[in-house]
């Protein structure tokens, strides 16, 4: 089983829908998870992390986390053209406070 | 991007050819980090620093090696390039072990 699991994409959803990004992990100790942001040619940029179980909300994007499932996701409401990225999750695994672990991301298309 | 830059941003070299990649930062952050992200594989740690002198091998360091001599710069050494280390590579930092990543704007590698 791969560390950190994303579906690849692309993820197509129409303009003013809720885009659902979800990611797995394999480790259960893991600590803290991040969700970035990666517009073509650019380079990653946060947008959101999260440590403890529930739902937590900044504008527009909500993480959820369920540790028990391995489980995090990312909800982006209201999207917009300008949310057509690639989403990468980061997961701090346990026992390894220095590194992030990236899955592969998710390419969402939001259509006008 | 907290203050990371890269450099160079672009660069073509031929196989067996030595190359540095510099990251500079200016916001006293303690932890550096070293990637690569090529389609397919996303971003994949190459090396990482947890302090000036401190450094320790990613899951990529094959044909890599690093040097932290002062707190603001990271340098990525390819001791001889090969067209398998084609690819983008992004400099990051973070100030702890629990906050976030930034990164840098990437530099991107043609080995020819």
């Amino acid at each position: 089983q791969k560390e950190v699991e994303q579906n690849s994409g692309p993820l197509s959803v129409p303009e003013g829908a809720i885009a659902s990004l979800n990611c797995t992990y394999s480790d259960r100790g893991s600590q803290s998870f991040f969700w970035y942001r990666q517009y073509s040619g650019k380079s990653p940029e946060l947008i959101m992390f999260i440590y403890s179980n529930g739902d937590k909300e900044d504008g527009r994007f909500t993480a959820q986390l369920n540790k028990a499932s391995q489980y995090v996701s990312l909800l982006i409401r209201d999207s917009q053209p300008s949310d057509s990225a690639t989403y990468l999750c980061a997961v701090n695994k346990g026992g390894s406070n220095y590194k992030l672990t990236f899955g592969k991301g998710t390419l969402l298309t939001v259509n006008p | 991007d907290a203050g990371i830059t890269q450099s160079p941003r672009h660069k073509v070299t031929e196989t067996g050819t030595p190359v540095t990649l510099r990251c500079h930062q200016t916001e006293n952050h303690r932890y550096m980090y070293w990637y690569r992200q090529d389609p397919g594989h996303g971003l994949r740690l190459i090396h990482y620093s947890y302090g000036v002198k401190d450094t320790d091998k990613g899951e990529v360091s094959d044909g890599y090696s690093v040097s932290r001599s002062k707190t603001e710069d990271f340098l990525l050494t390819l001791e001889s390039a090969t067209s398998s280390q084609t690819s983008v590579y992004f400099c990051a930092t973070r100030s702890s072990p629990d906050n976030e990543q930034f990164f840098g704007p990437g530099t991107r590698l043609t080995v020819l």
